[in-house]
């Protein structure tokens, strides 16, 4: 059974602080993704990563892959207010070509504080 | 261009009775899925189907039933909702897995309480 750990699961940052919210998966999977959601809203699609030391950044988010390690980042730089949300990792765990769908961590609650 | 559209966005049922929610998406893509979301749970996934006419089960597929009559609609069914079952439901779809990116699109979501 494929499990998605992430940690931390709730964080409450400074403005301008960077952090680094971390996504471990218990199977071999070269596929991750990183999703954005606002309260009582949908999920937003942010970063698809796709092979081993695969590194995506949009503005001060940045996301990476060790497949090898089973471990994801997403690192916040210099936080801005706008970047609170919830943050989920998912993983595909299928070898029949993503058939399957995605398996998704708890999300992790982020607030930035001014 | 609409996306994943989900029908209806809010609902109150009495426990016992049924309903169906409805997910309509505009991309010509061949896999969809149901997910629930319920606070600290993350989202997971119910049934899904990789095609016209097919379906399969996901990890929380009890008390729930699913149609896929049509490419762009996937269906989900409540036969005799639950307490249990009050939840925010997620309709998505996806190209073809492997043949692209893999990557989920969501509907807005669906909430739905059972009294």
């Amino acid at each position: 059974e494929l499990k998605v750990e992430q940690n931390p699961l709730f964080l409450s940052m400074q403005e301008e602080k960077n952090y680094t919210i971390y996504c471990n998966y218990s199977t071999t999977s070269d596929r991750l993704y990183w999703y954005r959601q606002d309260p009582g809203k949908s999920l937003e699609s942010l970063f698809v990563l796709l092979s081993n030391g695969a590194v995506k950044q949009e503005g001060r988010l940045m996301a990476s892959l060790d497949t090898k390690a089973r471990l994801s980042t997403l690192h916040i730089t210099a936080a801005v207010h706008d970047l609170s949300a919830t943050y989920f990792c998912a993983v595909d765990m299928s070898s029949g070509g993503g058939a399957d769908g995605l398996t998704f961590g708890k999300g992790t609650h982020l607030i930035i504080q001014p | 261009n609409a996306g994943v559209t989900q029908t209806p966005k809010f609902r109150v049922l009495k426990t016992g009775q049924s309903m169906t929610l409805l997910c309509a998406q505009d991309m010509n893509h061949e896999y969809m899925y149901w997910y629930r979301q319920d606070p600290g749970m993350g989202l997971r996934l119910i049934h899904y189907s990789v095609g016209e006419g097919t379906t399969a089960k996901g990890e929380v597929p009890d008390g729930y039933n699913v149609s896929r009559l049509k490419k762009q609609n996937f269906l989900l069914g409540l036969e005799s909702a639950a307490p249990s079952q009050t939840s925010v439901y997620f309709c998505a779809s996806s190209l073809r897995g492997y043949v692209d990116t893999g990557e989920l699109f969501f509907g807005e979501g669906s909430r739905l309480t059972v009294l």
